[in-house]
């Protein structure tokens, strides 16, 4: 199966900060890049994804910057809230391989 | 609508029993799947289908076995629990799967084996 890494384990930042969440494929033929947010207790939800003919898209607070040359993506929290304090999934996607997740980064936002 | 439900939400088994996790979703989706999740693992995909009365398998399959007979529902089951098979498992369900597409999560079900 191929491997999706995602780094950091776990983020702290204050409120008001940016948080960046950097993750890495190995598999050139993936063409679906989301980030799925799950709040404890529950089942994660979709939050923003990208395809590999654009490099960045913004939704809201949220960016995913994309580098396709270097397998790397990563999403941006900007002006990051408590409310935002959640643990983030990234993963890739391509048809015939399905989905395969990152371990997940656990963000906690400071009041 | 619903969405996506699980049940049971809760499970405590002891090795060598079995159960059935049933997945039921209300937005006509073709595609459904069962993941399990483990700290540090993030989400691995057990089995999946891509339309009633089909199933096929996933990443970590070993220990499961899975049936699609109504398009709304989707069955996980355990035949001989083992420790190993301790974790959250989260049914998922989407609209296609050619070209990537939003997964709805259910709530998912904390299963502990003795």
């Amino acid at each position: 199966q191929q491997q999706v890494k995602q780094s950091p384990q776990s983020l702290i930042v204050q409120k008001g900060g940016i948080s960046i969440i950097n993750c890495a494929y190995e598999n050139t033929a993936f063409d679906y890049f989301p980030w799925y947010q799950q709040f404890p207790g529950k089942g994660p939800a979709l939050l923003i994804a990208i395809r590999p003919d654009v490099s960045e898209k913004k939704e809201g607070r949220f960016t995913i910057s994309f580098n396709k040359s270097a397998k790397q993506f990563s999403l941006h929290i900007m002006d990051s809230q408590p409310g935002d304090s959640a643990t983030y999934f990234c993963a890739a996607y391509n048809y015939g391989q399905n989905f395969v997740f990152g371990p997940g980064t656990r963000l906690s936002v400071l009041p | 609508n619903a969405g996506v439900t699980q049940t049971p939400k809760f499970r405590v088994l002891k090795t060598g029993q079995s159960m059935t996790l049933l997945c039921a979703q209300d937005m006509n989706h073709e595609y459904m799947y069962w993941y399990r999740q483990d700290p540090g693992m993030g989400l691995r995909l057990i089995h999946y289908s891509v339309g009633e009365g089909t199933t096929a398998k996933g990443e970590v399959p070993d220990g499961y076995n899975v049936s699609r007979l109504k398009k709304q529902n989707f069955l996980l089951g355990l035949e001989s629990a083992a420790p190993s098979q301790t974790s959250v498992y989260f049914c998922a369900s989407s609209y296609s799967q050619r070209g990537g597409d939003e997964q709805f999560f259910g709530p998912g079900t904390r299963l502990t084996v003795l």
